[in-house]
């Protein structure tokens, strides 16, 4: 089992409001990566951080916003939350692997899933 | 363009039976391929991963193969359980950056009935 942790587990708020997810780790990973997943589809990177004071956008464009402040801890914000962004959100961390050709194995958090009326 | 494709999109069998995902990919230089196992409302959990020399790979019921040449990869479950029900995703990175991008399937639904 993981310890990578996200909270709140679901969310349902109305339009307009601002929002943090939060994610955090205990098992001192250096990268961590926001993942948006719809029902049924893939997952895609919408935020990442090779560690503290690096955030770096994903592949999917994204009106949220990361910090990485701590090592364990990288919150996710949305400041005006519209129904478009609800989906769910999935946080991942991974060592850092610099000695191997490809990505070491992320483990993920339980998700945050979000609902925007 | 890189792309992962997995099929069946969905698959019911009943407990105890065997069953076969299988995922096809396009991504290229190729680094690794993972299965993951997504359980409802939970994040993916990682099975197995395999690299360019290897052809197969078990973890207890779970046995993946991969065929680098023809960029085939499939996930067999042995003796299904109901806790088998999840939906397994392929998931095939490149060696394109250090960071190693990440390609997702859309994941094989399966269902296990008792």
């Amino acid at each position: 089992e993981a310890d990578i942790y996200q909270t709140p587990r679901y969310l349902v708020i109305g339009t307009g409001k601002k929002i943090t997810l939060e994610c955090s780790q205990t098992m001192g990973h250096d990268k961590m990566y926001w993942y948006q997943q719809d029902p049924g589809m893939e997952l895609h990177l919408i935020h990442y951080s090779y560690g503290v004071n690096s955030t770096e956008k994903g592949d999917l464009s994204s009106e949220s916003t990361v910090s990485r402040i701590r090592t364990e801890h990288f919150p996710l914000t949305l400041e005006s939350a519209r129904p478009s962004h609800t989906s769910q959100y999935l946080c991942a961390s991974s060592e850092s692997n610099l000695g191997l050709a490809g990505p070491d194995t992320q483990y993920f958090g339980p998700g945050t899933r979000l609902t925007v009326l | 363009k890189n792309q992962v494709e997995q099929s069946p999109q969905s698959l019911i069998i009943l407990e105890g039976k065997n069953c076969t995902l299988q995922c096809n990919y396009t991504v290229s230089p190729f680094s690794n391929l993972r299965w993951y196992k997504q359980d409802t409302g939970r994040g993916p959990v990682s099975l197995t991963i395999m690299t360019f020399s290897e052809n197969t790979k078990s973890n207890g019921r779970y046995t993946a193969t991969l065929d680098a040449d023809t960029k085939q990869s499939s996930l067999h479950i042995t003796a299904s359980q109901l806790s088998d029900s999840a939906s397994y995703i392929c998931v095939v990175s490149d060696r394109g950056s250090t960071l190693g991008r990440l390609y997702f399937g859309r994941g094989t639904q399966l269902t296990v009935w008792p």
